[in-house]
């Protein structure tokens, strides 16, 4: 089965600064990437998602980028604020089923 | 609209205990999704129904884990009998359909075990 690897486990950041967040897949099938930010004790939500077909996709200071080849995809993000201080969670899915397989979590702080 | 509803939100029982979480997904969405996920771990998929039939039970300890749609709207996952190892938060979430896409969480039941 699909085994997604996320790293880091943890970063510290000042306010502004950017952050980025890396994962490995294992699944060369797969072809769907969601992101999910999980603030403590919430559900998790939806931050910005790219499939196999896109390189790079942006949302106002969230950008991800997918290197198919390589099975890696990343999470860029710009101009930390506190709000985004959260665990992030990258997760890899295939067609048949949309079964997401998460990673481990990288849980983000922002200074001030 | 209305997201996706679970209760209980807390729930704490001894070791050996049978406990049962309920899910409502969001109105209309076809696919159901029962996940677990343990402290400071991401959640792991313990069952998918696409309208009331299993899509995927691979990673559900049936020995002890059953779960159910009845109607292909609400679902149950019970847990009997529970062990340690089986505290986690229980997240439910539902999408449209069994495309890729996005999956929308509810608030999680926080389960104890004693």
């Amino acid at each position: 089965g699909e085994n997604v690897e996320q790293h880091p486990s943890t970063l510290s950041v000042q306010e502004g600064d950017s952050a980025v967040i890396k994962c490995t897949y294992s699944d060369s099938a797969s072809n769907y990437f969601p992101w999910y930010k999980q603030e403590l004790g919430k559900r998790p939500q939806l931050i910005i998602d790219i499939r196999s077909n896109v390189g790079e996709k942006k949302d106002q200071r969230i950008a991800v980028t997918l290197n198919k080849t390589a099975k890696h995809f990343s999470l860029h993000i710009t101009e930390t604020q506190p709000e985004d201080s959260a665990v992030y969670f990258c997760a890899a899915s295939r067609e048949g089923g949309n079964k997401l397989t998460f990673g481990t979590g990288t849980q983000l702080k922002v200074e001030l | 609209e209305a997201g996706v509803a679970q209760s209980p939100r807390y729930k704490i029982i001894e070791k050996r205990q049978s406990v049962a979480f309920w899910c409502n997904p969001i109105s209309g969405h076809a696919t159901l999704y029962w996940y677990q996920q343990i402290l400071g771990q991401g959640p792991k998929l313990l069952i998918q129904f696409q309208n009331n039939g299993v899509v995927d039970d691979s990673q559900l300890p049936k020995d002890r884990f059953s779960a159910e749609r009845l109607k292909g709207v609400d679902s149950t996952l019970k847990i009997q009998p529970a062990k340690l190892e089986d505290s986690a938060v229980y997240l439910c979430a539902s999408s449209p359909g069994s495309l890729v896409g996005e999956q929308f969480f509810g608030p999680g039941t926080r389960l104890t075990v004693l």
